[in-house]
């Protein structure tokens, strides 16, 4: 299995929107809808921002939202705030018992 | 709100086996909802998914570290277990314990542990 393509870095300034892309393929992010989005703040453990491409747990901003089409998934951050700076990696079950994560993209708040 | 917490050594000769518990407080390993899973992330570098157990026994693995990997689950202690052997350097990483949700249908890391860094060294 290989891990899901993504953006090494994305960048924005305060206020702007900035969309990180998730490629996938016909065994993973095609095929089912359970994407899911994490956040890892420098030093931190991840943390679950986006789940079933679109959800948000409680307590996760609605500047955070998630979409797919085909085999791409994406996380759109709105409002950009240096507090978003850090690292994003998205994830999806690819069937099987078998979980998979994108490589990462480090967001950078100009 | 459950809390994970890895421990064991951190520092592991080549040829050896990493072993690491995941303690689980405010939550039951024996939810029917989860599995107990381990992630790692090499230096510098993204995650990776190693594997996760059920409570009841059953295990599943990524295929490019199977041969390497076993997990089990002790109900009696409320906490998970991951062993990785014939380490080499490659194997020098953090290494978080999450939980896994499924039971409602959905797929996905709902809790993560702080992570336990552990070096691969003579």
């Amino acid at each position: 299995q290989s891990a899901l393509t993504q953006p090494p870095s994305a960048s924005g300034s305060p206020g702007q929107s900035v969309t990180i892309s998730c490629t996938g393929t016909s065994s993973d992010v095609d095929v089912y809808n359970f994407i899911s989005w994490y956040q890892q703040l420098p030093g931190k453990a991840p943390k679950l921002l986006i789940y079933d491409v679109t959800k948000r747990p409680s307590g996760v901003p609605d500047r955070f939202s998630g979409s797919k089409s085909g085999n791409a998934a994406s996380l759109t951050v709105s409002r950009l705030q240096a507090e978003d700076e850090g690292d994003y990696y998205c994830g999806s079950y690819a069937g099987s018992n078998n979980v998979i994560f994108g490589g990462g993209t480090k967001l950078t708040v100009l | 709100q459950v809390q994970l917490r890895e421990s064991g050594p951190g520092l592991v000769k080549p040829s050896q086996t990493l072993s690491l518990t995941c303690t689980i407080s405010n939550g039951s390993i024996s939810s029917g909802d989860y599995f107990w899973s381990w992630v790692r992330q090499h230096p510098g570098k993204g995650l990776e998914w190693i594997g996760y157990v059920y409570y009841t026994g059953p295990s599943y693995y990524n295929p490019s570290l199977k041969s390497q990997v076993s997990m089990s689950v002790d109900r009696s202690q409320n906490h998970f277990s991951l062993r990785l052997s014939s380490v080499t350097a490659a194997d020098t990483a953090v290494y978080y314990c999450a939980r896994y949700e499924w039971g409602s249908g959905d797929y996905y890391f709902d809790s993560w542990g702080q992570g336990t860094l552990v070096t691969v060294s003579s």
